[in-house]
């Protein structure tokens, strides 16, 4: 069974530090991999999404990678600015047996970023 | 706007009443999903349908039954609400089963049951 884990739970820094957050899951076998924010009482937004073949994503201020072998993923996020203060949810699709077709969510990092 | 929109946004029940949301997406998408985000935070698949058809059906009580009358909405229906039901429910979708251009998602409804 897929298990996701995200590493800090919680993070306040101030504005400008550059930050990482991490991702890690138990299964490798994954179709790919997806970053998403959550603003309170709002939605998930998609932020960058990683296929299996691939190392790494960028949008922006934004970068995200993946080492399947290990199950780790980053998201490293440059410069950062309070309007990045959000929960950032990690979720990783399987492939194989019961984690088809289904994601598998972490149960998020808490960002702040103070001004 | 394309998007994943849910209905209602907030609803506020008390325990033994039925009630529904409703989603629809104008993404062109053939599979769309139920998520329960409950009090600790974490999302948790329900239902998945792809163009009409039930294609994931996980341990959730059969007081939550799921429609899709057409490929671009999926409704949820609840009966005899219990208190432990309340949560945030999430509507997504994606082109295809695979998931393979990724998930989006509604905004959410939030669920009390008093």
């Amino acid at each position: 069974k897929q298990e996701v884990t995200q590493i800090p739970a919680a993070l306040s820094v101030p504005e400008g530090e550059n930050l990482v957050l991490n991702c890690s899951f138990t299964d490798s076998a994954i179709y790919n991999l997806q970053w998403f924010r959550q603003d309170p009482g709002k939605g998930l937004t998609s932020l960058l999404l990683i296929q299996s073949s691939q190392r790494e994503q960028t949008s922006g201020r934004l970068n995200a990678s993946l080492d399947k072998s290990s199950g780790r993923s980053t998201l490293y996020i440059a410069a950062s600015q309070p309007g990045d203060s959000a929960t950032y949810l990690c979720a990783v699709r399987g492939i194989s047996g019961g984690s088809n077709y289904k994601l598998t969510f972490g149960k998020g990092t808490l960002l702040t970023v103070n001004p | 706007d394309t998007a994943v929109s849910q209905t209602p946004k907030y609803l506020v029940t008390q325990m033994g009443n039925d009630k529904s949301i409703k989603c629809e997406q104008n993404l062109g998408h053939d599979t769309m999903y139920w998520y329960k985000q409950d009090s600790k935070k974490f999302l948790k698949i329900m239902f998945s349908y792809n163009n009409k058809e039930l294609i994931i059906n996980e341990t959730v009580p059969n007081r939550f039954s799921p429609k899709s009358p057409d490929k671009a909405h999926l409704n949820l229906h609840i009966n005899s609400l219990e208190l432990g039901d309340s949560a945030v429910y999430f509507c997504a979708s994606s082109q295809d089963p695979t998931g393979t251009y990724g998930y989006t998602f509604g905004s959410g409804t939030r669920l009390t049951v008093v």
